[in-house]
Order: structure tokens, then C-alpha cells, then sequence
């Protein structure tokens, strides 16, 4: 099956500094999305990605989708505290006949930040 | 309205407990999906239903069994779990193809933490 790896699998940083993590693909797919999870809480999705090329911002937030369509990276610039919590990035296909769209996961980076 | 709803938050039970999980979501989305989620591991696709049928099983036993009574609920029924079953569940929604292409507003609940004794 399709596999996403992403990295790093961990990060820590200082608040205020800025923060990037990729993911790569061996498929293609049409949208990328990027999740933050808190601990104990459901994934929320921060940005979505459906153009090869697109560059999108959310706040500090900003997302690249890659031109081949098997990678995207995030970045995160000043950091701060409730920065904290595992990001993942995920690759969303519609399978050929279905009606909904099948999700697969990176693995994770966990970011820490100190005060 | 823009949430799913799982219910309960946490749940401990016995392997000879029958036990169910819900979710509900009234954002009109026609596909809605569990998985279970390991500490620090992304999530695993179990269950897709869509249009309330059920669509995708990804090999789970069958002391999981999947419903979806309509179309804004979907529950997990627990029989006979063992304590590697123990995880977070979770439950999530989108919308369908081809009425929309794009994200479909894939939307998750916060899960039930489910620890199996």
C-alpha cells in the first residue's frame, strides 16, 4: 500500500523560532492534508492542499504542495508554547468508483517548544 | 454545525463486556469513517461507511462491529475486546465524490479513549 514518510520524527525548539517538516510520497495524490493533534483530542486539519505548486498560508502557517505531487512540507514561523503536539501530513485519494476519500497518515512529528 | 461528536470520552471495560461507541455529526456529509490510533501513531483506518453502507472493513475482527443507523450516526459495538484493543477511537466524516473535489471536510470527533482491562 501507499506509505507517506514524513520527518523529522521529532523536533525541539525554542519559542520564536521557526519550524519546517516535510513528507514525501512513493504515489501520487491529488490533495495533501496537515493535521495537528492535541494530546487526547481528535486530529484538526490546518491546511489543504489541492493544486501541484500551490503555496497556501494559515496565520503562521504556511503549506506547499509539490510539483510532482508526491510531497508537501510545513512550515511554522515564530513559535509559541501552544505550538505543541503531534503534526501530521496526509494524502487524500479517491479511489477509482468510490464515493468518499480514503486518508493516508505520515508518521508524525512531534514538536516541542520551550519557553 | 461543524463537529462530530463521539461519546463517551473514555471508556474502561472488561474482555467479557459489551460495550458500544457513537458518534453523530449534522454536517450533511455522507461518508463517515473510524479509526484507532496508537499512542504517538497516526491513525488506522478501520471502517468507511458511505451513503450508510458499508463500504470499506480493513480486516478488523469481528469483536468490532460496525453500524450506521442513518445518516448523521455511526456506532462501534465492542464484544470480547483484549487489552491490545485498547487505544483512542476515532470517528470522522466527509463529504462525497463527486459532489464536491477537494479536502470533502474531512472532520474528526476527539475520540474515545478506550483502555480494555
Amino acid at each position: 500500500g501507499q506509505q507517506l514518510n514524513q520527518s523529522p520524527q521529532s523536533m525541539f525548539i525554542q519559542e520564536g523560532e521557526d519550524v519546517s517538516m516535510n513528507c514525501t510520497s512513493s504515489s501520487i495524490f491529488n490533495t495533501w492534508l496537515w493535521y495537528k493533534q492535541d494530546p487526547g483530542e481528535g486530529p484538526v486539519l490546518l491546511i489543504a492542499l489541492y493544486k501541484a505548486g500551490e503555496l497556501t498560508s494559515n496565520g503562521r502557517l504556511t503549506a506547499q504542495f509539490g510539483i510532482t505531487r508526491k510531497d508537501s512540507f510545513l512550515n511554522i514561523s515564530a513559535s509559541i508554547p501552544s505550538d505543541v503536539g503531534i503534526y501530521f501530513c496526509a494524502g487524500l485519494e479517491n479511489a477509482g468508483g468510490t464515493s468518499y476519500g480514503k486518508l493516508t497518515f505520515g508518521q508524525g512529528t512531534i514538536l516541542t517548544v520551550h519557553p | 454545525d461543524t463537529e462530530v461528536t463521539q461519546t463517551p470520552k473514555h471508556l474502561v471495560m472488561g474482555m467479557t463486556n459489551k460495550k458500544s461507541l457513537k458518534c453523530e455529526q449534522h454536517m450533511g456529509h455522507r461518508a463517515m469513517y473510524w479509526y484507532k490510533q496508537k499512542a504517538k501513531k497516526p491513525p488506522e483506518l478501520m471502517f468507511v461507511y458511505s451513503y450508510e453502507k458499508l463500504s470499506i472493513n480493513e480486516s478488523v475482527p469481528s469483536r468490532f462491529s460496525p453500524e450506521c443507523p442513518n445518516s448523521s450516526l455511526l456506532n462501534l459495538h465492542l464484544h470480547a475486546l483484549q487489552p491490545e484493543d485498547s487505544a483512542l477511537y476515532l470517528c470522522a466524516s466527509s463529504q462525497v465524490y463527486p459532489m464536491v473535489i477537494g479536502n470533502y471536510g474531512y472532520t474528526f470527533g476527539s475520540g474515545t479513549r478506550l483502555t480494555v482491562v
